[in-house]
């Protein structure tokens, strides 16, 4: 099964406008980390947002939040203000307890296109 | 920049041939990863290092092997190479090795092509 789906293969937003990037995981740990990655057309992967499965808040950077709904197993990109550099593949990843490298996984990626 | 190294940035060679992949950390990081990047397949985890030693396998092929260094530098070895691997290939590494925190830092990728 997949741990991590992300519905949208893509998605087009208005520069200035805000955009949700969906993420659903599937974990029977207790203690688990989330994480969004920023893939653009030059190739490296960019690390954005961290979240806790045990932190309170939605983690924040910047123009960047994660919805975190525990309860749903969701764990969505929100960027606000979008701009035309935000064009990117867009990856969900969660890392679970122990110490295998295999604990940690990706989504297969949301593209992400901000038109001006 | 993540402070991860990877070298070369782009590689083209035969079918057949044999390639080394190399891969230097962050400073202060034990953990290494690779990862394959395909147009069909996305990212495919294939092998992890911690402090030298192998802590995980993936989808990685016979054909493929790795080692980390005394030094925590990785080399990823493909040999009888096909045009299938043609790909990009990621290294990572991470602190907090273990953790639900550990955070993956990327280096830049070596983009392979077989012809």
């Amino acid at each position: 099964a997949q741990k991590i789906t992300q519905t949208q293969p893509g998605m087009f937003v208005q520069e200035k406008e805000a955009v949700t990037l969906d993420c659903t995981y599937d974990t029977s740990d207790q203690s688990y980390g989330l994480f969004w990655y920023k893939q653009p057309s030059s190739g490296e992967m960019i690390f954005l947002i961290y979240q806790g499965s045990y932190d309170e808040q939605n983690a924040t950077e910047g123009r960047y939040s994660l919805n975190f709904q525990k309860a749903r197993k969701s764990a969505n990109l929100v960027i606000s203000a979008s701009q035309l550099g935000d064009s990117a593949m867009y990856f969900c990843a969660m890392r679970e307890g122990g110490d295998y490298g295999q604990n940690f996984v990706f989504g297969p990626g949301t593209r992400l296109s901000v038109l001006p | 920049d993540s402070g991860v190294t990877q070298t070369p940035k782009h590689l083209i060679t035969a079918t057949g041939q044999r390639v080394t992949l190399r891969c230097s950390p962050r400073s202060g990081d034990l953990s290494v990863y690779w990862y394959q990047q395909s147009l069909d397949q996305g990212l495919q985890f294939l092998i992890q290092y911690y402090n030298g030693e192998e802590r995980a396998k993936g989808n990685i092929l016979e054909r493929f092997s790795a080692q980390q260094f005394p030094d925590l530098h990785s080399e990823l070895n493909l040999s009888s190479l096909e045009l299938g691997d043609s790909a990009l290939y990621f290294c990572a590494s991470s602190t907090r090795f273990g953790s639900v925190r550990e955070t993956q830092y990327f280096g830049p990728g070596t983009r392979l092509l077989v012809l």
